[in-house]
């Protein structure tokens, strides 16, 4: 299967900074990927859709001054997390679609899980 | 009503029996069904993918999808402890790029 990646896979911040998370296609081009969050013991959350050369989608919600996201390539889209809170400390998720055939299903990277002080 | 309904569990087998796991959804325009299996702090991992109703097997896992009854299952057989996990439904619309709908997920216990 496609394999996506993700940076850094745990990262520890003190209130008020700001902290890029990276995703990456290993072995295919990804025009659009997708970021979620995870809490605890729930299942993922959408937060927005990341387009290459175009801005991203935001799901209602989510703050898109708060969550920036850029894909600056077909292999590449990062999320910034901006003067993050306590709040904002969750598990980051990123996937790509990948399409073979009829086949079209969507690909996740590891994780980030990000805890703020 | 969501859009994908799942027993969140926790579920308690022994190992080697069969496991049996099922997701519902609302919107019959569906066609892409997925099964996701995550372990704890890890990114969720495909397991099966299936388009639009019928069976597919693969290895031990049976995908099932009934789009008559907008159910979808997940068989295991001779069920192992590295199968404690918890597993997600998960659909999309047709199309390259859709979002995927995910269920709430099943946490699994496989007990040797």
């Amino acid at each position: 299967g496609a394999v996506v990646s993700q940076h850094p896979s745990w990262v520890i911040c003190k209130s008020g900074t700001s902290v890029k998370i990276e995703c990456r296609s290993l072995d295919f081009q990804a025009t659009t990927m997708f970021w979620y969050r995870q809490f605890p013991k729930q299942s993922l959350m959408l937060m927005a859709t990341s387009n290459e050369g175009s801005k991203a989608t935001y799901e209602q919600g989510v703050e898109k001054d708060k969550f920036l996201i850029n894909h600056a390539s077909l292999t590449l889209s990062t999320l910034t997390v901006t003067s993050a809170h306590p709040e904002d400390s969750s598990f980051y998720i990123c996937s790509a679609p990948w399409t073979s055939g009829r086949a079209n299903t969507q690909y996740f990277g590891p994780g980030t899980r990000l805890t703020v002080l | 009503q969501k859009e994908v309904e799942q027993d969140p569990g926790p579920l308690s087998v022994p190992e080697g029996a069969i496991v049996s796991l099922n997701c519902t959804y609302s919107n019959s325009a569906f066609q892409y069904f997925m099964w996701y299996r995550q372990y704890s702090r890890k990114g969720p991992e495909l397991l099966m993918y299936t388009y639009s109703s019928g069976n597919k097997e693969d290895g031990r896992f049976t995908a099932q999808v009934d789009k008559s009854s907008k159910y979808i299952s997940l068989f295991i057989r001779d069920s192992q402890p590295s199968d404690s996990a918890t597993y997600l439904c998960a659909t999309h619309l047709p199309g390259g790029y859709q979002k995927v709908t995910f269920g709430t997920g099943t946490k699994l216990q496989v007990i040797p």
